[in-house]
């Protein structure tokens, strides 16, 4: 398996501009998360979603960050307008359902930068 | 969710077996304690998990004493590439994880 997929790996931007950055998950995986992280905040749970609904949103900072999952495959986070205080590394997880689990695989990470 | 508190570094060097201990004063019944391993510019990668006693696998052991209130994670004969970060995470298998600032460790030849 080729593990959890992100892209871009990098990203540059500026501000205001509309961000969009993919995950695709391990095949049969049920849960999939989206993560940032930065210095100041470590690692923050944004979002994550279970048969592709989102369950808990709570840390999505705010309205301009948006997430989708279509189908089981892909997931999308959206940052729109985007601001300098964005920039972080957004890690996408994902993990399969059982009770004797809660692994969590991680890609490689998003590194964007807002300037 | 239980919160936990470990220390923010520690330092060894190679050879050594480490040992980084976790407290979670209020861990609940059904709660798990989980240890992820963060390389730099890499993601979180899972390492052990336990309930209670004693786990062992290939790349390190979890100690957890009978009242669960605390844990430690014994990393054996470490190497320089043993230098990361290492999370310890408490909750139920359910839960979502709440990663906090980790213990980050550095390996000296």
């Amino acid at each position: 398996d080729a593990g959890v997929i992100q892209s871009p790996r990098h990203e540059v931007t500026e501000m205001g501009q509309e961000v969009t950055l993919r995950c695709k998950p391990i095949s049969g995986h049920d849960y999939l998360f989206w993560y940032r992280q930065t210095m100041m905040r470590g690692l923050e749970l944004l979002i994550y979603f279970n048969n592709n609904v989102p369950i808990d949103d709570s840390g999505m900072p705010e309205d301009r960050f948006s997430a989708k999952m279509p189908n089981a495959s892909f997931s999308t986070l959206k940052i729109q307008p985007s601001e300098p205080r964005d920039s972080a590394v957004y890690f996408c997880a994902s993990r399969p359902s059982g009770p004797s689990t809660d692994t969590q695989y991680f890609g490689p990470g998003t590194r964007l930068t807002v300037l | 969710l239980a919160k936990t508190t470990q220390p923010i570094s520690m330092d060894s060097y190679e050879g050594q077996e480490v040992n980084i201990t976790c407290s979670h004063n209020n861990i609940a019944t059904n709660d798990y304690i989980t240890w992820y391993q963060q390389f730099p510019s890499q993601g979180p990668r899972f390492i052990i998990q336990g309930y209670k006693t004693k786990v062992t696998n290939e790349v390190a052991s979890l100690f957890i004493p009978a009242d669960r209130k605390s844990s430690t994670l014994s990393l054996p004969r470490v190497s320089l590439s043993d230098t990361a970060v290492y999370y310890c995470l408490v909750g139920r298998v359910t839960d979502k994880l709440i990663f906090g600032t980790g213990t980050r460790l550095q390996v000296f030849p």
